[in-house]
């Protein structure tokens, strides 16, 4: 089985700061680990992952995210977000087959 | 690449209407695809699996019957509601991978707004 928990359902921030959104997973087999964003009546798009290695992901739009396996946690951080940042962000566990997604994170950002 | 693409993005009907969603796999083959439905402030529920040549795997809760899935192809999946009532309004969305390891990520579709009156 697995599980994953964003701790947060909205995340304001002033344009320029630094954010991070939590996400805590569980999982019973491999951990495969990803962030999506979706922007008003879209779809999803991957923003990095997870799979084995580095523990610091690098992806795209400046966003990174760290696996930390101790605390079962992957945040993903910007160190200066902008207006088109403006997105519901889902931390998501899984991989080809079975994925299961967070409730989801709604960044505002704040001119 | 890995582009999906699914059709119609807003659909408005009338109820008791059946409705077809179509989702693409447009540079890559896909022998799987996924259908999501998410509801507003909510994320995204897996309602089927589909596999090219077979029946579609459907989660636990979902109604066969009320959501027929076709896979036909290996770029083309189809998700009819039929018979559809105000209740099935939601955004529904389609992904598939790429490859055919266990540590590929889905690509997703925009996904298709169904509101019925």
């Amino acid at each position: 089985a697995q599980s994953v928990t964003q701790l947060d359902s909205q995340v304001p921030v002033f344009e320029e700061a630094p954010v991070e959104l939590r996400c805590n997973y569980s999982s019973s087999v491999s951990v495969y680990l990803f962030w999506y964003v979706q922007y008003p009546n879209q779809g999803l798009q991957l923003l990095l992952k997870y799979l084995s290695g580095s523990t610091l992901v690098k992806g795209i739009n400046g966003f990174e995210a760290e696996f930390n396996k101790s605390q079962t946690s992957f945040h993903l951080r910007k160190p200066s977000v902008h207006i088109s940042d403006t997105a519901e962000y889902f931390c998501a566990v899984g991989g080809y087959q079975k994925v299961t997604f967070g409730i989801g994170t709604k960044l505002q950002v704040i001119p | 690449g890995a582009v999906v693409s699914q059709h119609p993005s807003w659909v408005i009907c009338k109820s008791g209407t059946s409705v077809k969603i179509e989702c693409r796999s447009l540079d890559f083959q896909a022998t799987t695809m996924f259908w999501y439905r998410q509801f507003p402030k909510q994320s995204l529920m897996l309602m089927a699996t589909s596999n090219e040549g077979s029946k579609a795997t459907y989660e636990q809760g979902v109604e066969k019957d009320k959501f027929l899935i076709n896979h036909a192809s290996l770029t083309l999946s189809t998700l009819t509601v039929t018979s559809a009532h105000p209740e099935d309004s939601s955004f529904y969305i389609c992904s598939a991978n790429q490859g055919v390891y266990s540590n590929q990520p889905q690509h997703f579709g925009d996904g298709t707004r169904l509101s019925i009156l």
